[in-house]
């Protein structure tokens, strides 16, 4: 199993620019989340997915958009990046939420915005 | 609001040398204490989930303390390949959210 896949693992993009982080899980897990990691401030939630067609804001979600059509795909969309969005992406999923949440990772994905 | 703190913010250990990590939570009713290991380049893995106060978990050379107010991460004879950055999380009584702390270094020389 591939377990949990993000594409890019690098990307840089130019202030306004419009892009999409990919995730991608094989474990036909319900729960799927998107984290940014920033040095010093641990992982912060940014929006999650109790399964397909739902989907809720987290601690930081401004700038931020979200879409589970399927139960294996949750993309992660950038409007229009700013180098505050500079940061480490990360994908990740479980069973279900709650207290089984054993959740396993994506690599990351590296963004910078200049 | 939920908050954790992990010290120290980072460690290092000779080979051989025993150390604790710490967790220290503020959470009005915690469902559940996660500890993560991360290493360079690569996102968290799994360790233990913690419920309730008295709580112990083992593995390998790690085991994990569960108390009412924080958490201790003890690594026993460490080898160079528990070198990683360790990540506590809790789970507070609504919702999915997991906050995180902001995660020790720990950097084990042979």
């Amino acid at each position: 199993n591939a377990g949990v896949t993000q594409t890019p693992k690098f990307q840089v993009l130019k202030t306004g620019q419009s892009m999409t982080l990919q995730c991608a899980q094989d474990m036909n897990h319900e729960y799927m989340s998107w984290y940014r990691q920033d040095p010093g401030m641990g992982l912060r939630l940014i929006h999650y997915s109790v399964g397909a067609g739902i989907t809720d804001q987290g601690e930081v979600p401004n700038g931020y958009n979200v879409s589970r059509s399927t139960t294996e795909d949750f993309p992660l969309r950038l409007l229009s990046a700013a180098p505050s969005q500079t940061s480490v992406y990360f994908c990740a999923s479980s069973r279900e939420g709650g207290v089984n949440t054993e959740a396993f990772f994506g690599q990351g994905t590296r963004l910078t915005v200049v | 609001e939920d908050q954790v703190t992990q010290s120290p913010e980072a460690l290092r250990l000779q080979e051989g040398e025993s150390s604790s990590l710490n967790c220290s939570y503020t959470v009005s009713g915690l469902r559940g204490l996660f500890w993560y290991r991360q290493d360079p380049g690569k996102g968290p893995e799994f360790l233990f989930t913690l419920y309730s106060a008295g709580e112990e978990k083992e593995k390998e050379r790690l085991k994990a303390t569960l108390t009412k107010k924080e958490s201790f991460l003890h690594i026993t004879a460490p080898k160079p390949e528990d070198s990683a950055t360790y990540l506590c999380a809790v789970l507070g009584p609504w919702g999915n959210k997991l906050t995180f702390g902001g995660g020790t270094r720990v950097l084990v020389k042979p």
